[in-house]
C-alpha cells in the first residue's frame, strides 16, 4: 500500500520567505509526528498529533514554526520568516497510535539561502 | 523529562566483527521499544521493536536486541556485520504513561563498515 508521502522532496527558498511543507500520512493512522534531520544530528523532535487531541508542540524551536492537521489526515508544516539555520531534512512519520511502529516518508530537503 | 542516550555517536568496524550499541533510557514505568534504521539515501525504517514478552527481540538483517528492565537498556546486537550494515541507527522510547504519549528518539548512532 501507499506510504508516508511528503511535499515538495526539494525546496530552496530565500531567507525571509514563508514555507509549506506537505505530509500525506498512511490512511487510517491516527499519530502524525512531524522531525528536523540537520547534517550529522540525530532528530529533532518539533510536532506530535494524536487523533483529535491538542498537538504537542513542545518542540517547535521558535514562534516561526507551526503546523496544523486538517480533518486528522494531512499535514501543513509552516515556517514563516525563514533563516539559514532552518536548512534541513524534515521528515513526517506516522503510525496507528502513539505507541505502534512509525512510519517515514522521505523527507523534505529545506534549504535557506 | 525522559529521555533516550545512544553512548556512540560513531562506531567503525571491519566486516566479520560483532557489533554493539547502546541504548539506555529514563523511564522507570512500562515502555516500547524501537531501533530504527536510515541506511544512506532512503527512509528511516524499523529494525526491530519490544512491546512485551521475551526481552530478546529479533528483527530484520540478523539484529536483535535484548531488553534489560534492571539496566533501563536496549542495546542492539549482530554477531557479524557487513558492509551493507553502514547506516544510522537510531533507538527510540516510547513510555506507556498515557494513550498519547510521544515516542522519544536518541540521537543516533552513525555506523561505518570497513569492507
Amino acid at each position: 500500500g501507499a506510504g508516508v508521502s511528503q511535499s515538495p522532496s526539494n525546496k530552496v527558498t530565500e531567507k525571509g520567505k514563508d514555507v509549506e511543507l506537505r505530509c500525506d500520512p498512511i490512511s487510517g493512522h491516527t499519530a502524525l509526528y512531524w522531525y528536523r534531520q540537520s547534517l550529522g544530528q540525530g532528530l529533532e523532535f518539533l510536532i506530535y498529533f494524536q487523533g483529535n487531541s491538542a498537538p504537542d508542540k513542545s518542540g517547535l524551536p521558535s514562534d516561526r514554526f507551526s503546523a496544523e492537521r486538517t480533518g486528522g489526515s494531512v499535514s501543513t508544516l509552516t515556517i514563516q520568516r525563514t533563516q539559514q539555520e532552518d536548512s534541513a531534512v524534515y521528515l513526517c512519520a506516522s503510525s496507528w497510535d502513539s505507541q505502534e511502529t512509525q512510519y517515514f516518508g522521505p523527507g523534505t530537503r529545506l534549504l535557506v539561502l | 523529562a525522559q529521555s533516550v542516550s545512544q553512548h556512540n555517536h560513531h562506531v567503525i568496524l571491519s566486516e566479520a566483527a560483532s557489533l554493539e550499541l547502546g541504548c539506555n533510557y529514563s523511564y522507570g514505568g512500562t515502555v516500547n521499544l524501537f531501533w530504527y534504521v536510515q541506511y544512506p539515501g532512503q527512509h528511516l525504517q524499523l529494525l526491530l521493536k519490544y512491546f512485551s514478552g521475551d526481552p530478546l527481540v529479533k528483527g530484520i538483517k540478523g539484529f536483535e536486541a535484548e531488553f534489560i528492565k534492571s539496566k533501563f537498556s536496549f542495546n542492539l546486537r549482530k554477531p557479524s556485520v557487513q558492509w551493507s550494515d553502514t547506516a544510522e541507527y537510531f533507538c527510540a522510547v516510547s513510555p506507556f504513561y498515557s494513550s498519547a504519549s510521544k515516542i522519544i528518539f536518541g540521537s543516533g548512532t552513525r555506523l561505518s563498515i570497513r569492507p
